[in-house]
């Protein structure tokens, strides 16, 4: 079975530092993907960034990137020049091939606070 | 822009009630998801469907049934609600990106706030 953590339950950062949300997942699939996702406080979650397993290449999406280390199995995003509206619960996903699609885990969640 | 609807915000139900939660997506995607959604359990699936009328069991499909008869539409079904299915119920869909580099981004609605008393 496919295992996602995110070891950090709660965390805070002042507006315009950064902060690093931590991710490890434990499979024996090579071929797989990882996402991290945002839910801002009652409001709908949203893709952050996706990161492709075959590719060495750590994806970026503007102040969003990640540390992907593969032999490691971690999966780590990191908010650069935070900002008051990135306050959210982040989730780690991993997703695997099953049949005709990829079959989801999510880890249990990190609650980021924004300060002023 | 994608959009994935769910039937309900809030929802009070009582024990025993059969419950019906129903997901549609208006963009052909082949992949529709249920999850709940509790307090420092982050998001475990329930059902999912890889195309109409098939549906195979996630992580904690006892309780709960579903139904896709259409593409864009699917339904959860608590057959006989009870108190500890209080919780969020999140749908989402699915398909490989257009570029064809897969990857499956999900798509969520806003999710539906059950509270079975």
């Amino acid at each position: 079975a496919q295992t996602v953590t995110q070891s950090q339950p709660e965390m805070s950062v002042q507006e315009a530092e950064t902060v690093t949300l931590s991710c490890t997942y434990d499979t024996s699939e090579s071929n797989y993907y990882l996402f991290w996702y945002k839910q801002p406080p009652s409001r709908q979650m949203i893709l952050v960034i996706r990161q492709e397993a075959y590719k060495q290449q750590n994806a970026t999406e503007n102040r969003f990137s990640v540390n992907f280390q593969k032999a490691a199995k971690s999966f780590s995003l990191k908010i650069s020049d935070s900002q008051l509206g990135d306050t959210a619960m982040y989730f780690c996903a991993f997703m695997k091939p099953s049949g005709g699609s990829y079959i989801p885990t999510f880890g249990r969640g990190t609650s980021l606070i924004v300060h002023p | 822009d994608v959009k994935v609807t769910q039937s309900s915000r809030y929802l009070v139900k009582r024990t025993g009630e059969k419950v019906f939660l129903e997901c549609v997506q208006d963009m052909d995607h082949e992949n529709m998801f249920w999850y709940r959604q509790d307090p420092g359990l982050g998001l475990r699936l329930i059902y999912f469907s890889y195309d109409v009328k098939m549906k195979e069991k996630g992580d904690i499909p006892e309780g709960y049934s579903v139904s896709r008869e259409k593409k864009e539409r699917f339904s959860l079904i608590l057959e006989s609600a009870s108190t500890n299915q209080t919780s969020m119920y999140l749908c989402a869909s699915s398909s490989p990106t257009l570029s064809g580099a897969g990857g499956y981004e999900q798509y969520f609605g806003p999710g539906t706030r059950l509270t079975v008393t």
